[in-house]
């Protein structure tokens, strides 16, 4: 099956600072990948879809500014937080939408990386 | 709008079976999705649906009823390893994935 990685999976830093995650696609291309947040106990909430060569799609309530997407490559996305704070603390999770799986473009999951701003 | 509505938490014991109900109102219906998440990890597979009825794997089934906006995913000979978080999730007319909130499962010995 599709594999989809995801580094660092766990990241402690300084309040101010800049954290860069990477997803990658491991044996498929994925023109459209996505990122989702997930505090403690609740549901994934979609933060933005990434599309290869173009600009990031947000979601309402989602700073742009703040949450930098690229998607360069067709099996690389990065997210980067810039001047991360301790309410940036998460567990954030990409996944790749592979449209040739034949169960509705499925999307398949990164292994998710744990922020911790201090 | 478009929602997914799922039980908040269910409790069930070793052994016995479980059914976790979703209800849904979507823009398109390209498929409805189920997946497991242990806390701290992320969401794994367990089944797809996208016609009519039941599909079984292992001790894992699924339901789906189009016209109902309905499915409900039936976990049987429940394991303690079962405790966990299922998510409902519908694929909509632009195979965005709307997703339900999650239903913690409980299991007790």
């Amino acid at each position: 099956g599709a594999v989809v990685s995801q580094h660092p999976s766990r990241v402690i830093c300084k309040s101010g600072t800049s954290v860069k995650i990477e997803c990658r696609s491991l044996d498929f291309q994925a023109t459209t990948m996505f990122w989702y947040r997930q505090f403690p106990k609740q549901s994934l909430m979609l933060m933005a879809t990434s599309n290869e060569g173009s600009k990031a799609t947000y979601e309402q309530g989602v700073e742009k500014d703040k949450f930098l997407i690229n998607h360069a490559s067709l099996t690389l996305s990065t997210l980067t937080v810039t001047s991360a704070h301790p309410e940036d603390s998460s567990f954030y999770i990409c996944s790749a939408r592979d449209p040739f799986s034949g169960r509705g473009e499925e999307q398949f999951f990164g292994p998710g990386t744990r922020l911790t701003v201090l | 709008g478009q929602n997914i509505d799922q039980p908040t938490e269910m409790t069930a014991t070793e052994g016995a079976i479980v059914q976790i109900n979703c209800t849904y109102q979507t823009s398109g219906f390209n498929g409805l999705f189920w997946y497991q998440q242990h806390a701290g990890e992320a969401p794994t597979f367990l089944s797809y649906n996208v016609l009519d009825g039941l599909e079984e794997k292992g001790r894992f089934s699924s339901f789906l009823s189009r016209s109902k906006g309905y499915s409900y995913l039936l976990l049987k000979e429940l394991q303690m390893k079962d405790s966990a978080s299922y998510l409902c999730a519908v694929s909509d007319s632009n195979y965005q994935l709307i997703w339900g909130a999650g239903t913690k499962l409980i299991i007790k010995p």
